[in-house]
């Protein structure tokens, strides 16, 4: 298997700019989180989803982000307008909920917004 | 809401020997899931092991094994043996039983593994 994939790598902006980050979870796997890790504050979930269904999104900062799941195959964590602070690795996870509970890390997104 | 603190933000051990790294947490729940991750320079994160609050016996993987402390809400790592390529953050990792996958991250340890 090839693991979660998240794409792009690395991420660039200027201040205001969209951000789409995009995240392929494992095949099979039924539920899919977004983790923000930064220096000031660790490693924090944003949201996560059950069979494509957003279950607590109680972390996401604030209206400027939004996650999305289409389908089993594919998520997106956007940010609109961003801003310098948040900057930040995003990490998607999956998971098999009803056979383990391991989340399964991507390799993250390096957001960098000017 | 759950707390987990790591309170050695660094350590460090000579190649073959024995370290531990301290976690404890807070919560009022009785049905509970711990866990170690693994963050290498690589940043992948990648579970180490995992302990469940209704079991007494300690997890052991391999080199990795833990101390569960359930009524003093403790959860230590001990590396055996340690190599190099244990160099890595390490994040202790709290979830709550009954369905929930959210998991609350510690602030992490890092661990640098000295040849």
């Amino acid at each position: 298997d090839a693991g979660v994939i998240q794409s792009p790598r690395h991420e660039v902006t200027e201040m205001g700019q969209e951000v789409t980050l995009r995240c392929k979870p494992i095949s099979g796997h039924n539920s899919l989180f977004w983790y923000r890790q930064t220096m000031m504050r660790g490693l924090e979930l944003l949201i996560y989803f059950n069979n494509n269904v957003p279950i607590d999104d109680s972390g996401m900062p604030e209206d400027r982000f939004s996650a999305k799941m289409p389908n089993a195959s594919f998520s997106t964590l956007k940010i609109q307008p961003s801003e310098p602070r948040d900057s930040a690795v995003y990490f998607c996870a999956s998971s098999h909920r009803t056979s383990s509970l391991e989340q399964f890390f991507g390799p993250g997104t390096r957001l960098t917004v000017l | 809401a759950q707390t987990v603190t790591q309170s050695q933000p660094e350590m460090s051990v000579q190649e073959a020997e024995t370290v531990t790294l301290s976690c404890t947490y807070d919560t009022s729940e009785n049905n509970y899931y711990l866990f170690w991750y693994k963050q290498p320079p690589s940043r992948q994160m990648i579970l180490v092991i995992r302990q469940e609050a209704y079991k007494q016996q300690n997890a052991t993987e391999n080199r990795f094994s833990v101390n569960f402390q359930k009524a003093a809400k403790s959860f230590s790592l001990k590396i055996s043996d340690s190599q190099l390529g244990d160099t890595a953050m390490y994040f202790c990792a709290f979830m709550k039983g009954g369905g929930s996958e959210k998991l609350v991250f510690g602030k992490g340890t890092k661990l640098t593994v000295n040849p």
